[in-house]
C-alpha cells in the first residue's frame, strides 16, 4: 500500500541546534515533494518544494534534501528557535501529472529556550 | 489583500442535519481543494477541482458534495450520510499554470456535529 511516513513522537530541540525531520515514502513516484508548517488550530504554510531531479534546497535557514533512491526526504532548521515550534507535514504528488498532494501526519517540533 | 478565506470559524451541528462550508479566495488560482484533518492525522483529500464547472473526488469523498460555480468560489456540503463529520475543515487553492506549485490554505472550519 502507498504510504507517506512521518515520525509521530515530537522532536524536542535545544534553541540554537539542528532539527531534522524524516519523510520516507512507499510505494509513490513523486515528480516533487512539499514541506509545510502548521500552527495548532490554522491552515498549513507552504516553505518549501524540490523536484525529483534536485538534491537539496535551501530557504534561509531551512534545508531539504530529496533521495529518491531511499524514498525519503530531509527537513533540516537549523540555528532553531522557539518560535519555530510547530507541526512540519510533508506533502508530495501521488499522481504525476496534476497539483493534487497527498500528506503525512506531520510531525511536532518543540524548540526549548 | 489576496489570501483563501473559510467561514465560520466554528460550526456546531445537529446529528441528520446537512452543513455547507463556504470557501472563497481572490488570488486568480484554477485548482481548489477540500480536505479533513482528524486529530494526530495527516491532511485526507475530500475533493478537488482544477477549472469552474469541473471537480474530482478525492480519498474521501463519500458524504460530501461540492460545486465550483465560481472560480473564487468551492463550497463543501457535509450531508447526513457522512458517519463521521466532526473534524477540522480545511480549503487550500493552488495555481493550475505550472505544475508543482503550493498551495495555499484558509484558516479552516472546525465542525462539531452531536
Amino acid at each position: 500500500s502507498q504510504k507517506i511516513e512521518q515520525n509521530s513522537e515530537a522532536l524536542n530541540i535545544q534553541e540554537g541546534k539542528t532539527a531534522t525531520l524524516t519523510c520516507n515514502y512507499t510505494n509513490y513516484s513523486p515528480a516533487y515533494l512539499q514541506w509545510y508548517r502548521q500552527d495548532p488550530g490554522r491552515g498549513p504554510v507552504f516553505l518549501l518544494l524540490i523536484r525529483e531531479n534536485e538534491k537539496e534546497k535551501r530557504k534561509e535557514r531551512l534545508k531539504v534534501t530529496f533521495d529518491t533512491t531511499l524514498k525519503q526526504s530531509l527537513f533540516h532548521i537549523t540555528a532553531s528557535q522557539p518560535a519555530d515550534s510547530a507541526t512540519y507535514l510533508c506533502a508530495l504528488d501521488p499522481s504525476r501529472g496534476n497539483n493534487r498532494l497527498a500528506f503525512g501526519k506531520g510531525n511536532q517540533v518543540v524548540v526549548i529556550p | 489583500d489576496g489570501g483563501i478565506t473559510q467561514s465560520p470559524k466554528y460550526l456546531f451541528r445537529k446529528e441528520g442535519q446537512n452543513v455547507t462550508l463556504s470557501c472563497e479566495q481572490n488570488l486568480n488560482h484554477d485548482a481548489m481543494y477540500w480536505y479533513r484533518q482528524d486529530p494526530g492525522q495527516g491532511l485526507r483529500l475530500i475533493y478537488y477541482s482544477q477549472i469552474v464547472n469541473d471537480f474530482q473526488k478525492g480519498d474521501i469523498a463519500e458524504g460530501y458534495s461540492v460545486s465550483r460555480e465560481k472560480k473564487e468560489s468551492f463550497p463543501l456540503t457535509v450531508t447526513s450520510a457522512q458517519k463521521n463529520p466532526t473534524a477540522f475543515y480545511l480549503c487550500a487553492s493552488s495555481s493550475q499554470t505550472r505544475q508543482g506549485y503550493e498551495q495555499y490554505f484558509g484558516p479552516g472550519t472546525r465542525l462539531t456535529v452531536t
